[in-house]
């Protein structure tokens, strides 16, 4: 079973330009997320999507950051204007339910460097 | 909300030591407890996770945890440590939905 796709994998930009991330998930897996890790730290959670539509998106940077699932399967997650604080790994997850719960599945991350 | 707390940011051992590492969790209903590892320049994997079945989890990679509801922990071994296994560990709690909530993170180093 192929596993939770992510592109690019690295990526340097200047701060105040743009970048834009995608995330194909595991087949037939209808939740998807995308995290932000920074260096040292355990992932946070920017946004949650139950098939194309949004559950959770608290804690994201909404004056720069946009991510989107138009047609619930594949995601893009955009920075516009970047800053030096941005700089993490951006990590792509999918989940679906069995009969234990829920158990979420990462890709290997993008990760971001803004100069 | 329910949280986990890392206690340990680095843990050391030996080559062949036991490994320890430890998870407390904070939640108001019964828990799901999960083990990530995270090898350097790669994404998190799924080592272990705890769904009220059996209170002694067996993953991948020979590691085992024990969820103890009178500690509120859930703390992560391994009898031998090999040297594959220098990485991240992070803990995890969810209530079984879309709600997962990741620890700091225990760097673990094996030394030879």
């Amino acid at each position: 079973e192929a596993g939770v796709a992510q592109s690019p994998r690295y990526k340097i930009i200047e701060k105040r330009q743009s970048v834009a991330f995608w995330c194909n998930p595991i087949s037939g897996h209808a939740t998807l997320y995308w995290y932000q890790q920074i260096l040292g730290q355990g992932p946070k959670l920017l946004i949650q999507f139950q098939n194309n539509g949004v559950v959770d998106d608290s804690q994201l940077p909404k004056d720069r950051f946009s991510a989107e699932r138009l047609k619930g399967v594949d995601s893009t997650l955009k920075i516009q204007p970047a800053k030096l604080e941005d700089s993490a790994v951006y990590l792509c997850a999918s989940s679906f339910f069995d009969r234990v719960g829920n158990t979420i599945y990462f890709g290997e991350g993008s990760w971001l460097t803004v100069v | 909300a329910q949280s986990v707390t890392q206690l340990g940011s680095h843990v050391s051992v030996s080559e062949g030591a036991l490994v320890l590492l430890r998870c407390n969790y904070s939640s108001s209903v019964p828990p799901y407890l999960f083990w990530y590892v995270q090898y350097p320049n790669q994404g998190l994997q799924l080592l272990l996770k705890y769904t009220s079945a059996a209170t002694l989890v067996k993953g991948i990679n020979g590691f085992e945890a024990e969820f103890k509801k009178s500690e509120t922990s859930f703390h992560l071994t391994k009898p031998s440590a090999h040297m594959s296994d220098a990485a991240e560990y992070f803990c995890a709690v969810s209530h079984g939905g879309n709600d997962m909530r990741f620890g700091a993170g225990t760097r673990l180093t094996v030394k030879p």
